[in-house]
């Protein structure tokens, strides 16, 4: 596609169970981020993929975060026994490498209950 | 604590006038680029300025960057109730090749 796409755009879940949350980045583009925002606040680095190099996950919260990147295209970011502080939306960025342009995705907005 | 730190955090202005952001960050860095946010979805870049560059143009949005000061400006000139949305500045750290850094943003509304 032209753009970073992101599924589902919303997620409702209950308390405890898994959620996947998918990212289809431009075709091309080396770097991939996840980010996480909560209402009103600024952006909060997760993860980070370049290439074929070890992600950085400096800024997964918990060990109950996790994200692949397979065949270096697709992305997926798992959070399993969720938490109502996940409550959030989950951004998604491309760049043809890092600290270039971004390009982001539209987002997918999780809410825990 | 933040990378980038914008202020004001909300600034409210009459269609027409200047809108002034600014951006502080702690590290040295590779280049800033600020991006604009509608209805808390997805971001868009607007404009990146290198540590080597002082200012930059495009369009209506003016960007300078002080490296000694470590801080940079986003100026957008004759604004129109459209411009209404958040901006961040983000930061790419000097030495790294990884992960952008946002502040935490300024609301701009525009009133028509």
């Amino acid at each position: 596609g032209a753009g970073v796409s992101q599924s589902p755009s919303n997620k409702v879940t209950e308390k405890g169970k898994d959620v996947e949350l998918r990212c289809d980045p431009i075709s091309g583009h080396t770097a991939l981020y996840w980010y996480r925002q909560s209402l009103g606040q600024g952006l909060e680095f997760l993860i980070y993929f370049q290439g074929n190099s070890a992600p950085d996950k400096s800024g997964l919260p918990s060990d109950r975060f996790s994200a692949e990147r397979t065949g270096g295209s697709v992305s997926t970011l798992t959070i399993q026994r969720t938490q109502q502080e996940d409550s959030a939306v989950y951004l998604c960025a491309s760049s043809i490498k890092g600290a270039t342009e971004a390009f982001f995705g539209q987002g997918t907005r999780l809410t825990v209950v | 604590s933040q990378q980038g730190e914008e202020d004001p955090q909300a600034l409210s202005i009459q269609e027409g006038e200047n809108a002034t952001m600014n951006c502080s960050y702690k590290t040295s860095i590779n280049n800033l680029q600020w991006y604009r946010q509608n209805s808390g979805r997805g971001l868009v870049h607007l404009i990146l300025i290198r540590s080597n560059e002082r200012e930059k143009h495009s369009g209506r949005l003016r960007v300078t960057l002080d490296t000694s000061k470590k801080s940079s400006s986003l100026l957008i000139t004759a604004s129109r109730a459209a411009d209404t949305a958040s901006y961040f500045c983000a930061t790419a750290l000097q030495g790294s090749a990884r992960q952008l850094t946002f502040g935490s943003g300024t609301q701009l509304t525009v009133l028509p």
